[in-house]
């Protein structure tokens, strides 16, 4: 039961344009959503949150866009970079309870930022 | 380093075998995560403690793997009897564990690779 999908394995951006990395969830209990990157051989790198309440945060050249009746959330990167070429996963977790903290991952996708 | 640290970065072993790791969270977290990702997949959640209580465990950890975190700082993971589909990359994450949820998110160690042959 995949609760959060990333439904492009990869996205192939030209530097200096807008790279869009898509995510949607199943689960209605989740309330916090977050973004890592990641590079080979390094573990997971975080990138971006948001949290329910709010449906856009911003952090210099990375926005994310949470439309919560449609459970889908969205990265934006502008401009796009060469260093920005990694692995991206969608996270989301409850913010409350017990199982806060806790982490389901979707399966990634790879951007490709080229020069 | 102030990071967090997994060792080995890479274990190959026999069916069979058990094999142990470690983690070493960023100093003072109190909470510390165990996932397992497979090829093509993302992290998938194994256990996680906050200071020396081990509060939940997946459905993934059969009772071949156990975890622990004695006093609070570093973490094992051992897994009894490998077989080849534990084949995977193991990884451990720690977060302050303040408030009702962590901002900045969890730090991820860089993972030990395990290999069943």
């Amino acid at each position: 039961d995949q609760q959060v999908k990333q439904n492009s394995p990869s996205l192939s951006v030209q530097e200096g344009r807008i790279s869009i990395l898509n995510c949607d969830y199943t689960n209605s209990m989740f309330d916090y959503f977050l973004w890592y990157k990641k590079y080979p051989a390094e573990g997971p790198t975080f990138l971006i949150s948001i949290s329910s309440i709010k449906d856009k945060n911003e952090d210099g050249r990375f926005t994310v866009f949470l439309n919560k009746s449609a459970k889908h959330l969205s990265l934006h990167i502008v401009p796009s970079q060469p260093g920005d070429s990694a692995v991206y996963f969608c996270a989301a977790s409850v913010a409350g309870g017990t199982s806060y903290g806790k982490l389901t991952f979707g399966q990634g996708t790879i951007l490709t930022v080229h020069p | 380093d102030t990071g967090v640290s997994q060792n080995p970065r890479h274990k190959i072993t026999k069916r069979g075998q058990n094999v142990t790791f470690r983690c070493d969270p960023i100093s003072e977290h109190n909470r510390l995560y165990w996932y397992r990702q497979t090829l093509g997949q993302g992290p998938e959640f194994l256990t996680y403690f906050q200071n020396e209580a081990q509060l939940e465990k997946s459905r993934l950890l059969s009772d071949r793997f156990s975890a622990e975190r004695p006093k609070g700082s570093f973490s094992t993971l051992e897994i009894q009897r490998t077989e080849q589909g534990d084949s995977a990359m193991y990884l451990c994450a720690s977060s302050p564990g303040r408030g009702l949820a962590d901002p900045g998110g969890q730090f991820f160690g860089p993972g030990t690779r395990l290999t069943v042959l």
